[in-house]
């Protein structure tokens, strides 16, 4: 599904610094954004979301914007940890629960 | 609290076998139950889902099939797999929203597939 894109496939940040995640959009019929984590061999898991009403949402050290007229949406990591280090994904949620992937940003936080 | 099992965590089957993958839930009821599959350098893909017991929607033409026996089971399948089809699959369920709002889907750990 290319409604959604993340243009940068890695992003290399120092421990302590921010790490700003983005993703672009076409369609502006969206229901809401999620972000979700990977690490290697695992299951996805939920991060945080936002709905298409809203332009911020904000959970401890992540917060997500939404920039309807730019179509774009990004996620603030701060202050950055090495634990952080994973694949992020910004699927589209549309009706049923259903989540529609980019390719993902390769994240990794270096001490 | 609700856990997602999903079995086996590897798998290697050679071209033209069948597959069975098996997935379950606990601790919820009357959830939304959805196979995905992440190919080698891409993303993760929907492929089914079901919002109840006997109903499935596909999302792609494919080699596969789904089927949900009971309310938290979940199976995908295949009566002869293709190289095409390796890849990581992973299951996943959702609340059963009455419109959309922002539900996250909780997913197994998945099933590593290797078509020989």
């Amino acid at each position: 599904d290319q409604q959604v894109k993340q243009n940068s496939p890695s992003l290399s940040v120092q421990e302590g610094r921010i790490s700003i995640l983005n993703c672009d959009y076409t369609n502006s019929m969206f229901d809401y954004f999620l972000w979700y984590k990977k690490y290697p061999a695992e299951g996805p898991t939920f991060l945080i979301s936002i709905s298409s009403i809203k332009d911020k949402n904000e959970d401890g050290r992540f917060t997500v914007f939404l920039n309807k007229s730019a179509k774009h949406l990004s996620l603030h990591i701060v202050p950055s940890q090495p634990g952080d280090s994973a694949v992020y994904f910004c699927p589209r949620g549309s009706t049923l629960g259903r989540l529609y992937f980019g390719r993902g940003t390769q994240l990794t936080v270096w001490p | 609290s609700q856990t997602i099992h999903q079995w086996p965590a590897t798998l290697v089957q050679p071209v033209g076998s069948p597959l069975s993958l098996e997935c379950t839930v606990e601790g919820t009821s009357n959830p939304n139950l959805y196979w995905y599959r992440q190919a080698a350098g891409r993303g993760l893909q929907l492929l089914f889902y079901s919002v109840g017991i006997g109903q499935i929607s596909s999302e792609v033409p494919q080699n596969l099939s789904a089927s949900r026996p009971q309310d938290r089971q979940f199976i995908l399948s295949s009566k002869k797999l293709l190289l095409s089809d390796s890849g990581f699959y992973l299951c996943a369920w959702s609340v059963h929203p009455n419109e959309p709002r922002n539900t996250e889907a909780f997913f197994g750990q998945g099933t590593r597939l290797t078509v020989v």
